[in-house]
């Protein structure tokens, strides 16, 4: 298992530009989750979803979107960014027992400039 | 509100134990996680406590008091490799799976 991957590992972004960043899992997680991590700070939730078609914001979700058509997949789109955005963006993913630790991937350190 | 605390860093001698300090407040509670987070790297997990008590997991233990919001990691005979942030979480939904994270305590070992 290739565990939780994350593409693009680095990119720098100018103010307004949008992209993409992509999450695959390939452990059949239900739940999937998205970070950002300011630099000497814990992590913050961006979005999450509990299954494929269905997702919810989490404490920072301004200025992102999500979608989850599949079970594998959960990117993160990033519409017009800003240099509030500069951050390095974490995805996990996690079974759907009550206990279940979260599995992190190797993160995406963005940018905007 | 909800709220993680945790020292900012914290300094040891390698073969030494450190003890790194949690405390919560959370509108729910549904266990506590502590990951270890290498720079540049992503967090890997630790431990978790649902019960009050000490869980033992080689040279690491955490220990839960739900009564008094707090926890603790315990590192014993400090390597070199056990320097990196030690970040506390707190889930406070079955249902979700959501985590609050503390800001991350980062341990520097010396020699």
């Amino acid at each position: 298992n290739a565990g939780v991957t994350q593409t693009p590992k680095f990119r720098i972004l100018k103010i307004g530009q949008s992209m993409t960043l992509q999450c695959t899992q390939d452990m059949n997680h239900n739940y999937m989750y998205w970070y950002r991590q300011d630099p000497g700070m814990g992590l913050k939730l961006i979005y999450y979803s509990v299954g494929a078609g269905i997702t919810d914001k989490g404490e920072v979700p301004n200025g992102y979107n999500v979608s989850r058509s599949t079970t594998e997949d959960f990117p993160l789109r990033l519409e017009l960014a800003a240099p509030s955005q500069t951050s390095v963006y974490f995805c996990a993913s996690r079974p759907g027992q009550a206990l279940d630790t979260q599995y992190f991937g190797p993160g995406t350190r963005l940018t905007v400039l | 509100g909800q709220n993680i605390d945790q020292p900012t860093e914290m300094t040891a001698t390698e073969g030494a134990i450190v003890q790194i300090n949690c405390t919560y407040q959370t509108s729910g509670f549904n266990g506590l996680f502590w990951y270890q987070q290498h720079a540049a790297e992503a967090p890997t997990f630790l431990s978790y406590n649902v019960l009050d008590g000490l869980e033992e997991k080689g040279r690491f233990s955490s220990f839960l008091s739900r009564s008094k919001g707090y926890s603790y990691l315990l590192l014993k005979e400090l390597q070199m490799k056990d320097s990196a942030s030690y970040l506390c979480a707190v889930s406070g939904s079955s249902n979700t799976g959501k985590l609050i994270f503390g800001q991350g305590t980062t341990l520097q070992v010396k020699p």
